[in-house]
């Protein structure tokens, strides 16, 4: 069973609007990761956050993480059309580095 | 290029026949994962490998499926025994103990006919 939901499912916009994505999760994590992907580059890691850390920044990618509420939020700012992908969240429960992931946002950026 | 390979690349085949893909790592990496991925859905974990060993196994793995790591290098998934539900990309990933970030290969795309 995956740990993970995105929210929300599909998501379009225009190129150059911001773009946030949800994700909520069922038991506690060691850390949450975001990934990236699409049919030219497969699966890329974009960001790492660990339970202890509420907030992280990585260029035009910020990352909130509520533990309190199981959530997190993916917001990349300034979209460009090669932002076009699919973006999964994925939890490491206890650092056994087992990763369970949501079924992903699609996400469509309009030029 | 230094990144995870995978190979085939997409293989069909006739349901009730064994397939076999392999996986490269990235050399330096330790840590060998595979995973299961169907259309509009996240990876499903499978199995993982620390250099030679297989430290755990999904119970989605049945026990059609095996995965070994000889050496602790390349690794292979082989599948018995197709069935339809196996239709899937594969996707194997490697890291280096101590670094949560996992790195993945283009995947194998497996269709049974």
């Amino acid at each position: 069973s995956q740990q993970g939901e995105e929210d929300p499912q599909a998501l379009s916009i225009q190129e150059g609007e911001n773009a946030t994505m949800n994700c909520s999760y069922k038991t506690s994590i060691n850390n949450l990761q975001w990934y990236r992907q699409n049919s030219g580059r497969g699966l890329v890691h974009l960001i790492l956050i660990r339970s202890n850390e509420r907030e992280k920044h990585s260029g035009r990618l910020r990352v909130t993480l509520d533990t309190s509420k199981k959530s997190s939020s993916l917001l990349i700012t300034a979209s460009r059309a090669a932002d076009t992908a699919s973006y999964f969240c994925a939890t490491d429960l206890d650092s056994n580095y087992q990763l369970i992931w949501g079924a992903g946002t699609k996400l469509i950026i309009k030029p | 290029d230094t990144g995870v390979s995978q190979n085939p690349r997409h293989k069909i085949t006739k349901r009730g026949q064994n397939v076999t893909f392999r996986c490269d790592p990235i050399s330096e990496h330790n840590r060998l994962y595979w995973y299961r991925q169907t259309l509009g859905q996240g990876p499903e974990f499978l199995t993982y490998f620390q250099n030679e060993a297989q430290l755990e196994k999904s119970r989605l793995l049945s026990d059609r499926f095996s995965a070994e790591r000889p050496k602790g290098s390349f690794s292979t998934l082989e599948i018995q025994r197709t069935e339809q539900g196996d239709s899937a990309m594969y996707l194997c990933a490697s890291s280096w103990t101590g670094d949560h970030e996992q790195y993945f290969g283009p995947g194998t795309r497996l269709t049974v006919t």
